[in-house]
């Protein structure tokens, strides 16, 4: 069971906007900021989004993260054949136990 | 160019220890925190441990404190995960990852491609 909950899956067809939400807590996505990463098939993954809403050179425009209270999402405009991928939030969390770094279980976002 | 590379996967049995290491470049190793994070089969991500750029603090997962441990040397460009008391749930692929900060982590701007644990009998 993640800290940080996504849907399972998703899916859109060619042009479409898609979002995926990530909801956590005050301790992790409520405090700290929230990032999230693209895997593609059979690669390692790569960050996608920074600090919230910041991205990382190379990066199209086309994607985009927010952030608001305790939750957060990534919206897709435009969708492409190559967005088809796992999608992973994640965020530092101020845990008892010391700061660790949560994720979410991941969204597989399919392209129809 | 940014390169890590993971080394050190295999086949071990339960209970038994593994070494992994992570060979660094393109960038100056000693002024970042880097990372282990883990992907068992057709699971998602798992962060496991985190080490300082001078390998002065060192957090980890409740999963693997106190048998596993993370370090470093910045003379030889490379972060180390010592992996003891093996199990089955450690079956994972091991990706090292650079922090894009020095001290208190921020996220994850490069990963390696990943070393394949199996703890299996």
């Amino acid at each position: 069971q993640s800290v940080l909950t996504q849907p399972p899956s998703a899916s859109g067809t060619p042009g479409q906007r898609v979002t995926i939400s990530c909801s956590g807590s005050s301790s992790n996505i409520g405090s700290n900021y929230v990032y999230w990463y693209q895997q593609l098939p059979g690669t390692a993954p790569k960050l996608l989004i920074y600090r919230n809403n910041q991205r990382p050179s190379g990066v199209p425009d086309r994607f985009s993260g927010s952030k608001s209270g305790t939750s957060a999402s990534l919206a897709i405009s435009g969708l492409r054949s190559e967005d088809e991928a796992d999608y992973y939030c994640a965020a530092w969390d101020d845990s008892l136990s010391g700061p660790r770094v949560v994720f979410g279980g991941g969204t597989k976002l399919t392209v129809l | 160019q940014v390169q890590l590379v993971e080394s050190g996967g295999g086949v071990v049995q339960p209970g038994g220890s593994l070494r992994l290491s992570c060979a660094a470049s393109g960038f100056t190793f000693s002024s970042y925190g880097m990372h282990w994070v883990r992907q068992a089969p057709g699971k998602g991500l798992e962060w496991v441990a985190f080490i300082r750029y001078d390998g002065s603090n060192k957090y980890y997962a409740d999963s693997v404190k106190g048998r596993f441990t993370i370090s470093r040397d910045n003379s030889k460009n490379t972060l180390y995960l010592q992996m003891n008391s093996l199990r089955a749930e450690d079956t994972a692929v091991y990706y090292c990852a650079k922090d894009s900060a020095s001290d208190y982590g921020d996220y994850f701007d490069y990963w390696g491609q990943g070393t394949l644990v199996t703890v299996s009998s």
